[in-house]
Parts: C-alpha cells; structure tokens; sequence
C-alpha cells in the first residue's frame, strides 16, 4: 500500500534535548512538508521540500531543522532551540511541486517535552 | 483581514439536518481552495477541492465566492459519522504549501 509514514506516534523528551522526527513516502512525491498543530489552532508550515537536495523555511521554522537527500525521506530535527516543542507534527506530501494539489498526510507524531 | 478565517463553531445539530459553514480568505489572487476533515487526534484527509464556483460531492456542496473573498461548505442530511472538525485551506504563497484554517467543529447527535 503507498502511504506516508510517522514514526513514532508519541515521543517525550527532556529539556535540552534535540529530537528527529520520522516522516517517510512511498508515493513517489516530489514535494513534502512539515506542520506543526496546536490545541484549537490551525496547521502552521515549519518547512518544506519541493524536490530532493532542496528545502525552505517556512512560518515558523526557528528551532527546527531539515534534510531531503532522498525522495522518500523528509525528517525533522526538533533542537533545543525550540522554545515550545510540545505539539502534534504532521508531515505532508503532494505529486506536484508545480501546483496545488491535495496534500496527503501521515498519522502524525505527538510530541512532549517533560 | 486574516490569511483564512472559519468560525470555530462547535455547531450542534440533529442527524438529517443541513449545516454550512464559512471562510473568508484575505489573498484575492488565490485560485485553489480545498476543505479537509480532520477528526479528533488524526491527520487531517482532504473532502473537496474547489477550483472554480463550487463543486458537489454526495451530500456535501462547497461554493466559492471570488467578490467578497469566502468558501462555503454546506453538508445536507447530516449523519452521526459527519462529526468533525472541518478545515478551510488556501493556497500559502511559499512553493506548493498550503495555509490551513483553525477549523468549524461539527457535533451531530441522534
């Protein structure tokens, strides 16, 4: 079955520490994004990747960090630097980087900073 | 005006009632606009896309309003299943991203 990936599903760290979040697609999409949600709030974009070697900020990308050296593989790097790390990331991707289509999105990745 | 703008809800209304929601959106120069359905704790999954005056799917009917800038979704024939949060998305102006908006909550009860 083609589908896009998070892993893992819940995740906790302590203060201070960098965590890499897992976002993988068999889809053979060109481009993929990273959001973040919070309670009662809508997706904000932190970064994204319209194709392989390439990524850009977007809304809120301090305190985080990407890479794209494969098509299917986009993780994202949550560093210490994040002052509110404790959120619901959801990685999304989409057939076209030309235009706009529908983004399918993995199962998310709950994160929580003790 | 806010990049997309829904009204939060939560709308409470009887299975086999028609309920619409709208969202306003600031960027005239938008041409896509789609709606999703995200439940409680999942990922958000895409219920229609609307690229010209509206579109029909089933019981669900969106509209696009290009002069006063806002989309419409309207649900016919509610059904417990319809309970959701339902967000308003358009186009964000980095690459191929999207901008997603807070989300209307939709409770439909028996």
């Amino acid at each position: 079955d083609g589908g896009i990936t998070q892993s893992p599903k819940y995740l906790f760290r302590k203060e201070g520490q960098n965590v890499t979040l897992s976002c993988e697609q068999n889809l053979n999409h060109d481009a993929m994004y990273w959001y973040r949600q919070d309670p009662g709030q809508g997706l904000r974009l932190i970064y994204y990747s319209q194709i392989v070697n390439d990524f850009q900020k977007g809304d809120i990308a301090e305190g985080y960090s990407v890479s794209r050296e494969k098509k299917e593989s986009f993780p994202l790097t949550v560093t210490s630097a994040q002052k509110n790390p404790t959120a619901f990331y959801l990685c999304a991707s989409c057939i076209d980087r030309n235009s706009y289509n529908e983004q399918f999105f993995g199962p998310g990745t709950r994160l929580t900073v003790l | 005006r806010k990049e997309v703008e829904q009204d939060p809800g939560p709308f409470n209304v009887p299975e086999g009632a028609t309920v619409a929601f709208n969202c306003t959106y600031s960027n005239s120069a938008s041409q896509s606009f789609f709606w999703y359905r995200q439940d409680c704790r999942k990922e958000p999954k895409l219920l229609m896309s609307v690229y010209s005056s509206g579109n029909e799917d089933g019981r669900f009917t969106a509209q696009l309003n290009r002069a006063s800038q806002y989309i419409s979704l309207l649900i016919r024939d509610s059904k417990l299943s319809d309970s959701a949060t339902y967000l308003c998305v358009v186009p964000h102006q980095a690459g191929t991203a999207l901008i997603f908006g807070k989300g209307t909550t939709l409770s439909v009860s028996s």
